[in-house]
């Protein structure tokens, strides 16, 4: 079953602009985190906000987290095509057992 | 220091053999993961291990065997494989459950 759901499924802007993407969950969470993944490759976690954080920043990324709403935002500002990738966020799954619930991810694409 | 590698990277099968993928990490972490990625989903979580001698079933573990004899490896094994077991198989690992995790670099399996 799928906790996290990400929004749009697939984005393509220009280099420089700044990318937006979502996600959306069901059930009260501790924390959600984003994670990247280039084609053909392992992931690689971006950020992880607690629930208890309204924003965090590192580097270029911008992470959002509203509870009221269950739902996260990921801004990528200034993009390059470096950040071209598959971006999915996770969350801790309800109930306390180890597990991340992974939504099906937002595949972005950087036009140069 | 390698963090998550896993052997094979690629790997093609006829329906009925059988296969073991390793998962090495060398970062002391106590838990470890084994997912299937398919076009379009997230990761789907197929077992898991929460210390050395420990296993437990994720969301999808039918047709699936794990092993953690080490603290270091896990091991998931396909007994009599099936073209629904066609996908890219990703380990990770972590210190901290519910936290951020380390992925390998996957194994695409095709089985025939």
């Amino acid at each position: 079953s799928q906790q996290g759901e990400e929004d749009p499924q697939a984005l393509s802007i220009q280099e420089g602009e700044n990318a937006t993407m979502n996600c959306s969950y069901k059930t009260s969470i501790n924390n959600l985190q984003w994670y990247r993944q280039n084609s053909g490759r392992g992931l690689v976690h971006l950020i992880l906000i607690r629930s208890n954080e309204r924003e965090k920043h590192s580097g270029r990324l911008r992470v959002t987290l509203d509870t009221s709403k269950k739902s996260s935002s990921l801004l990528i500002t200034a993009s390059r095509a470096a950040d071209t990738a598959s971006y999915f966020c996770a969350t801790d799954a309800p109930g306390g057992n180890y597990q991340l619930i992974w939504g099906a991810g937002t595949k972005l694409i950087i036009k140069p | 220091n390698a963090g998550v590698t896993q052997t094979p990277k690629f790997r093609v099968l006829k329906t009925g053999q059988s296969m073991t993928l390793l998962c090495a990490q060398d970062m002391n972490h106590e838990y470890m993961y084994w997912y299937r990625q398919d076009p379009g989903m997230g990761l789907r979580l197929i077992h898991y291990s929460v210390g050395e001698g420990t296993t437990a079933k994720g969301e999808v573990p039918d047709g699936y065997n794990v092993s953690r004899l080490k603290k270091q490896n896990f091991l998931l094994g396909l007994e009599s494989a099936a073209p629904s077991q066609t996908s890219v198989y990703f380990c990770a690992s972590n210190s901290v459950p519910r936290e951020t995790q380390y992925f390998g670099p996957g194994t695409r399996l095709l089985v025939l």
